[in-house]
């Protein structure tokens, strides 16, 4: 199984701020097959971008994915008060599907 | 409006069964592959069960054997029947729906709320 790993755990940050989130996988992805989530406590995920670099229909632009390979990247360029959550990056180029551990955006 | 509503989580024995409902409407259940997603409390996403458009179902190996996925297209409804519960299998449990009729490759657009089931004597 293709294992991802989310850095940094935890990113303490300020509204207005930019984040920067990285997942990298132990094998390369197919098709860059690689999405985002986002988890609000107590709430559901909610689907930010898919493969690796297209946003999901609603999400604002200020969340944008990048990369290809092994090595991948989510920015949101301004944070809100309401993008302070948890996210999640997933694999589905090849089963089975998996996800990373997470990074907690944090307010500072 | 795509909506996905789970039921039937409860408490159960170690040992026990239980089996999940999701209620789809707002799309064309037919046409998409659904799937299970579990998350033990303070973790993260665990993926559980695929069930594509076709008969081919997928399981991840932590539930392969016990669990057993399945689809009325006549009701919109998706199931997951669990059986041999352990304490390991205490999580809520999403039903999300898959962005193609793929069970294999697909990310997951839209997700219910989530059951939770806990499995403790």
């Amino acid at each position: 199984d293709i294992v991802l790993t989310q850095s940094p755990g935890t990113l303490s940050l300020s509204p207005g701020e930019r984040a920067t989130l990285s997942c990298r996988t132990s094998q390369r992805v197919t098709n860059s097959y690689l999405a985002w989530y986002q988890q609000r406590p107590g709430q559901a995920p909610r689907l930010l971008i898919y493969d690796a670099s297209n946003r999901a229909t609603g999400i604002p632009d200020r969340f944008s994915g990048s990369g290809s390979g092994t090595d991948f990247t989510l920015t949101i360029s301004r944070l809100k008060p309401e993008d302070f959550a948890v996210y999640y990056c997933q694999h589905y180029g090849s089963p089975p599907t998996t996800f990373g551990q997470g990074t907690k955006v944090e307010i500072k | 409006e795509v909506q996905l509503l789970e039921s039937g989580g409860g408490l159960v024995q170690p040992g026990g069964s239980l089996r999940l409902s999701c209620a789809a409407s707002g799309f064309t259940f037919t046409n998409y592959a659904m799937n299970w997603v579990r998350q033990a409390p303070g973790k993260g996403l665990e993926w559980v069960s695929a069930s594509g458009t076709g008969a081919n179902t997928y399981y991840a190996d932590s539930v392969k054997g016990r669990f057993t996925i399945s689809r009325d297209s006549s009701m919109n409804i998706l199931y997951l029947q669990m059986d041999s519960l352990g304490a390991e299998d205490t999580a809520v449990y999403y039903c999300a729906k898959a962005a193609t009729s793929s069970g294999k490759y697909a990310h997951f657009d839209y997700w219910g709320q989530g059951t939770l089931v806990t499995v403790s004597s």
